[in-house]
């Protein structure tokens, strides 16, 4: 079965750089999460869209910010990188819809900032 | 706000012994509640989630949860342990509304001696 696809899966960037995620939610999901996990740390909910338009926001830094498109893919755009953005993020995808979805994860992208 | 406590950080068992994993959550009303999996350096993987119904859970990989409301309490069980399923586990609580926002606990990471 076809799972959350996230790209890229690995990623190194420089401090004040820029950065995008991209997320594939599984066919037919509506819904797109996005965490954040630091080293050692369990996830932290950063933002969430359902039908393209954002439906929760999280511990998100104002550095970055994130979008569903009319695919149902979504972005997750980060500036000014910071050497504790480092982390896994984590994209996961539901399609029941709130609130009794069940969110199934990506593999995660592991950003490093150096 | 809802929150999740995992009181152990690490538990290591022996091969074919049974298991037992604490979570406590802490919500307004009746949560959902779930058991994520993730082994090192991989995405999570769900376990099982309760949503309302039967307070015994059953998952996947022979694993199992009971819902106790009076404890507020999701303690996920397995008869005997695999040395494949050494991992991280992480409990987490999903709200009602807004599209389903988890929180996580901070995990508990099981070794499983030979």
């Amino acid at each position: 079965a076809a799972g959350v696809i996230q790209s890229p899966r690995h990623l190194i960037k420089e401090k004040r750089e820029t950065a995008t995620l991209k997320c594939y939610p599984i066919p037919r999901h509506d819904t797109v999460y996005w965490y954040q996990q630091g080293p050692g740390q369990d996830p932290q909910f950063l933002i969430s869209f359902y039908e393209k338009m954002q439906s929760d926001k999280g511990s998100i830094p104002d550095r970055f910010s994130a979008q569903q498109f009319s695919d149902y893919h979504s972005e997750l755009n980060m500036s000014s990188l910071e050497l504790g953005d480092s982390a896994l993020y984590f994209c996961a995808s539901s399609s029941d819809g709130p609130p009794t979805d069940t969110q199934y994860f990506g593999p995660g992208t592991r950003l490093t900032v150096l | 706000a809802q929150s999740v406590t995992q009181p152990d950080i690490h538990i290591t068992v022996s091969e074919g012994a049974s298991l037992e994993l604490r979570c406590n959550y802490s919500y307004g009303a009746t949560p959902y509640l779930f058991w994520y999996v993730q082994s090192p350096g991989q995405g999570l993987q769900l376990l099982l989630k309760y949503f309302s119904g039967d307070t015994l859970v059953q998952g996947i990989k022979g694993f199992e949860a009971e819902f106790k409301r009076s404890q507020s309490s999701f303690n996920l069980r397995k008869p005997s342990v695999h040395w494949s399923d050494a991992a991280e586990y992480f409990c987490a609580v999903g709200a009602r509304t807004n599209a389903g926002k988890s929180t996580f606990g901070d995990g508990t990471t099981l070794t499983v001696k030979p």
